[in-house]
């Protein structure tokens, strides 16, 4: 079954630390993203991926890196974790073309101490 | 640029109630509007598409129209259930100028038995 698997599911940082946030999909889709979700903002984008190799910056991309090395992953870079990135992160992956549905993961929950 | 307004940011109802969430939307292209819907601890997940003005689009129950007139899109079910209790996004996704799509703000759906 096609699907988009985030890893952790949780994870505890420090403040200054480095974070990596994984995504896989199974899909086969070309366009992958990176949302983040806090009460009473909704669903951000912070970076997405045309394909392998490429990344672009979404709407908040600052204090955030990505990184598509192959189709089916994606990666989100914190540098320097603050805690003002503590949230709830979410990978999705889309198809190219318009009319174009996303599948989400099931997220990832970070606390920044 | 291309944006979703929704205005209802929680709707409460008792089982078997008629549901109505509206969303209005802003474009100067051709788009095609998503309902997704998120339970709790899950990422979002598509509930149904449109791709064409005043054309429906139905799943698991739950119906949706847009109107190109109106820039309006709502979702509606006849009769829900204490399982429908979870947040709505009304969701554009428009072509011009490479693929994007727009989260609205969300409806946070509460039905009691």
């Amino acid at each position: 079954e096609a699907a988009v698997t985030q890893s952790p599911r949780n994870k505890v940082a420090v403040t200054g630390g480095k974070v990596t946030l994984s995504c896989n999909q199974t899909n086969n889709h070309n366009n992958m993203y990176w949302y983040r979700q806090d009460t009473g903002h909704g669903l951000r984008l912070i970076h997405y991926s045309y394909g392998a190799g490429s990344t672009e910056k979404g709407d908040i991309p600052d204090g955030y890196k990505a990184s598509r090395p192959s189709q089916e992953n994606f990666s989100l870079i914190l540098e320097l974790a603050t805690p003002s990135q503590t949230s709830v992160y979410f990978c999705a992956s889309g198809d190219m073309g318009a009319n174009s549905d996303y599948t989400f993961g099931s997220g990832t929950r970070l606390l920044v101490i | 640029g291309n944006s979703v307004t929704q205005m209802q940011g929680q709707v409460t109802l008792s089982e078997e109630e008629f549901l109505f969430i509206n969303c209005t939307y802003s474009t100067t292209g051709y788009p095609t509007l998503f309902w997704y819907v998120q339970y709790p601890g899950e990422g979002p997940q598509l509930l149904l598409k449109v791709t064409t003005a005043n054309n429906k689009g139905s799943s698991r129950g739950f119906e949706a129209t847009y109107d190109k007139g109106t820039t309006s899109f709502h979702l509606q079910k006849a009769s829900v259930q204490e399982s429908d209790s979870a947040v709505y996004y009304c969701v554009l996704g428009e072509g011009t100028g490479g693929y994007k799509v727009v989260f609205g703000s969300g409806t946070r759906l509460l039905v009691s038995p």
